[in-house]
C-alpha cells in the first residue's frame, strides 16, 4: 500500500494476556519506529530499526516489551503479561533513512487492557 | 540525550488571529528540529523541518518556525489561523551524529483549538 499500515486498529485484552501489534512500513523505507501515545504524555519513543543494524531498544519501558522486524520490512511489537498501564495508542512510523527525521506514521493500534 | 519541552498543553485562539506554539529543546550535540501535526482522528504528518541553512523555515498550510540556537527554541507561528488548523502539534528533535542520530524525540504536544 501507499502508507504505513498497522493492525489491529483496536485491541481489547485482559490483564496478564500477551498481545502482538503489527506494522507494515512503506515499501523501500529502511527505518521503522515504534512510539506509544498516552493521554497527556505525548509520544514516547520505544524502539527503532535501521536496515540490518541492531535496533535501538533504549525506549522500551520493561522487559515485557519486545519487537522484531523480519526481512527488513514488517515489524511486530509484542507486549507480554499486559498491565493496565500499557493501555495506549501504539504508533508505527517508517522513514526512507534513519537520519532524516521525516517519519510517515500509521494510524495506530489502540490497546485497552482491562 | 535530547529532550523537548512544549510549554503550552492547550492554546485556544479565535479564527484569523495569529498564533505561536512554543518549543524548547535540550541537547549536547547539534540537532535537527521538526514540527508534526495530528488532525482529529488522523495520523501524524510532518509540518516542517529545520536541518541547516536559513533559520526561518516554512511548512505546509502557512505555518513557519524559527530556529534560535542561543535560546534553544523552535517556535511555530502562523499569522492568521483557520478553523481547519485545529489539531495537536508536536515538536521533535533529533541529535546529529554519534549514537543519538535516528532517535526522534517528541514533546508532549500542544492542542490548538481555533474558535469562530
Amino acid at each position: 500500500g501507499a502508507g504505513v499500515s498497522q493492525s489491529p486498529s483496536n485491541k481489547v485484552t485482559e490483564k496478564g494476556k500477551d498481545v502482538e501489534l503489527r506494522c507494515d512500513p512503506i515499501s523501500g523505507h529502511t527505518a521503522l519506529y515504534w512510539y506509544r501515545q498516552s493521554l497527556g504524555q505525548g509520544l514516547e519513543f520505544l524502539i527503532y530499526f535501521q536496515g540490518n543494524s541492531a535496533p535501538d531498544k533504549s525506549g522500551l519501558p520493561s522487559d515485557r516489551f519486545s519487537a522484531e522486524r523480519t526481512g527488513g520490512s514488517v515489524s511486530t511489537l509484542t507486549i507480554q503479561r499486559t498491565q493496565q498501564e500499557d493501555s495506549a495508542v501504539y504508533l508505527c512510523a517508517s522513514s526512507f533513512n534513519y537520519d532524516t527525521g521525516e517519519l510517515f506514521f500509521g494510524e495506530g493500534s489502540r490497546l485497552t487492557v482491562l | 540525550a535530547q529532550s523537548v519541552t512544549q510549554l503550552d498543553s492547550q492554546v485556544p485562539v479565535f479564527e484569523e488571529a495569529p498564533v505561536e506554539l512554543r518549543c524548547n529543546y535540550s541537547s549536547s550535540v547539534s540537532v535537527y528540529l521538526f514540527w508534526y501535526v495530528q488532525y482529529p482522528n488522523q495520523g501524524l504528518q510532518l509540518l516542517l523541518k529545520y536541518l541547516s541553512g536559513s533559520t526561518l523555515v516554512k511548512g505546509i498550510n502557512g505555518f513557519e518556525a524559527e530556529f534560535n540556537k542561543s535560546q534553544t527554541s523552535f517556535h511555530l507561528r502562523k499569522p492568521s489561523v483557520h478553523i481547519s488548523d485545529t489539531a495537536e502539534y508536536f515538536c521533535a528533535v533529533m541529535g546529529i551524529g554519534g549514537g543519538s542520530q535516528g532517535n526522534l524525540i517528541f514533546g508532549k504536544g500542544t492542542k490548538l483549538s481555533v474558535k469562530p
